[in-house]
């Protein structure tokens, strides 16, 4: 079974320093992934999401992921943390081609320090 | 509309009530999905429907838990006998391509469900 794993519940960065998200997946096939965030009574909102094309996926809001198949990870970084980063976010993982439910990690919590 | 959208978006039940939660997908978004999302928890798989057909509801904890979408567009999740282990956040998600694809699942903004 599809497995997701986020290291950290709650991550705090100053403004302007990288963040750095962590997520491992497990699966016996390569899967699709993707991030989502979520703001306070807001619903998911995609951030990227990498289908096997390219390893290193850029999303909005200048994030972006480096899927790494030997370390079966998928971190989510950014060079420079701004104030509206702040919010909860979420690794999830669909099975490959064929499956359509997503797995989702516990999510990691993202606060801002000005 | 634009989005995904969910209502109510709060709803408080004594226990044992029933209670009806209603989704509106994109229009024209084949797929439609529901999860729920306990309290610190990400969200969990419910149910998968393609149009009008429920494809795969072996998310749902128990029989209490039936989803429907007759028309292949609006959905609506009844839960009967409402416990306090149901109090959660209902996501509903739709996305455009049938399932098994890398299409992207908009979600909505969730109902917050409250069993006292």
């Amino acid at each position: 079974a599809q497995s997701v794993t986020q290291l950290g519940s709650h991550v705090s960065v100053s403004e302007g320093a990288l963040v750095l998200l962590r997520c491992n997946y497990s699966s016996s096939v390569p899967p699709y992934l993707f991030w989502y965030v979520q703001y306070p009574n807001q619903g998911l909102q995609l951030l990227l999401k990498y289908t096997s094309a390219a390893t290193l996926v850029k999303g909005i809001n200048g994030f972006e992921a480096e899927f790494k198949k030997s370390e079966t990870s998928f971190h989510l970084t950014k060079p420079s943390a701004h104030m509206s980063d702040a919010a909860e976010y979420f690794c999830a993982a669909r099975s490959g081609a064929g499956s359509y439910q997503l797995t989702f990690g516990k999510g990691t919590k993202l606060s801002v320090i000005p | 509309g634009a989005g995904v959208s969910q209502s109510p978006r709060y709803k408080v039940a004594k226990r044992g009530q029933d209670v009806a939660l209603r989704c509106d997908p994109i229009s024209g978004h084949v797929s439609l999905f529901w999860y729920q999302q306990a309290l610190g928890q990400g969200p969990e798989f419910l149910t998968y429907f393609q149009n009008e057909a429920q494809l795969d509801k072996s998310g749902l904890p128990s029989d209490r838990f039936f989803a429907e979408r007759p028309e292949g567009s609006v959905s609506t999740l009844k839960i009967q006998r409402t416990q306090q282990e149901d109090s959660a956040v209902y996501l509903c998600a739709s996305s455009f391509l049938a399932g098994g694809t890398t299409d992207t699942q908009y979600f909505g903004p969730g109902t917050r469900l409250t069993v006292l």
